[in-house]
């Protein structure tokens, strides 16, 4: 596609159960990030791949948190036993340049909420 | 971890008048981008700077890189409504400034 993509736009979970986020990145872009966002600050980084390795996953959170890209395109982050501090924007990012040294393209987010 | 300091936290400011946006650091990057985030929206691409000194400008934004490449800035003239957003900076090693947001009032 022309942008990259994220679904759902909107997730409510209960307090405990599992969920999944997708992201599909401009076809060719082979960096991926995801960046978790609270409401008014700026994206607090997640993870990062390089085609399907990946590099950096030194910002998620917790072990609930675990992200995939096993073709190099699609990727999936998943938040196992969610949390009420697991509420916030998930956004997913890509980049032509390794490491995204001359700027991302963002998908829309995905807002989690759990109750 | 390279951290971004971007002030101020919060402008609100008449159409037309002019504003200035830091972004400051302690470490070096080989590049810095700046972006514009509305509500329920990823964060768009302004401009990417590379060389120490640099200046862009992109219609009434402007932004300089340091020349240490420790620190940036955004300047707008004749600001307008449509220029509202949550301003981000963000450097090249996956690290983002905590942002600044801007409300013009007409």
């Amino acid at each position: 596609g022309a942008g990259v993509s994220q679904s759902p736009r909107y997730k409510v979970a209960k307090r405990g159960q599992d969920v999944a986020l997708r992201c599909d990145p401009i076809s060719g872009h082979v960096s991926l990030f995801w960046y978790q966002q609270a409401l008014g600050q700026g994206p607090e980084f997640l993870t990062y791949f390089q085609n399907e390795a990946q590099l950096d996953k030194s910002g998620l959170p917790s072990d609930r948190f675990f992200a995939e890209r096993p073709e190099g395109s699609v990727s999936t982050l998943k938040i196992q036993r969610t949390q009420q501090e697991d509420s916030a924007v998930y956004l997913c990012a890509s980049s032509f340049s390794l490491g995204g040294n001359y700027g991302y393209t963002f998908g829309s987010g995905t807002r989690l909420t759990v109750v | 971890t390279q951290l971004l300091e971007q002030s101020p936290q919060f402008l609100s400011i008449q159409e037309g008048e002019n504003l200035t946006v830091y972004c400051n650091s302690s470490s070096v990057f080989s590049s810095l981008q700046w972006y514009r985030q509305e509500p329920g929206e990823g964060p768009v691409l302004l401009v990417t700077v590379v060389t120490g000194g640099e200046v862009k400008k992109l219609k009434r934004l402007t932004f300089q890189f340091g020349d240490a490449r420790k620190d940036s800035s955004l300047h707008i003239t004749a600001a307008q409504p449509g220029d509202t957003g949550l301003y981000l900076c963000a450097g090249n090693k996956l690290v983002f400034g905590a942002g600044t947001i801007l409300r013009v009032k007409s």
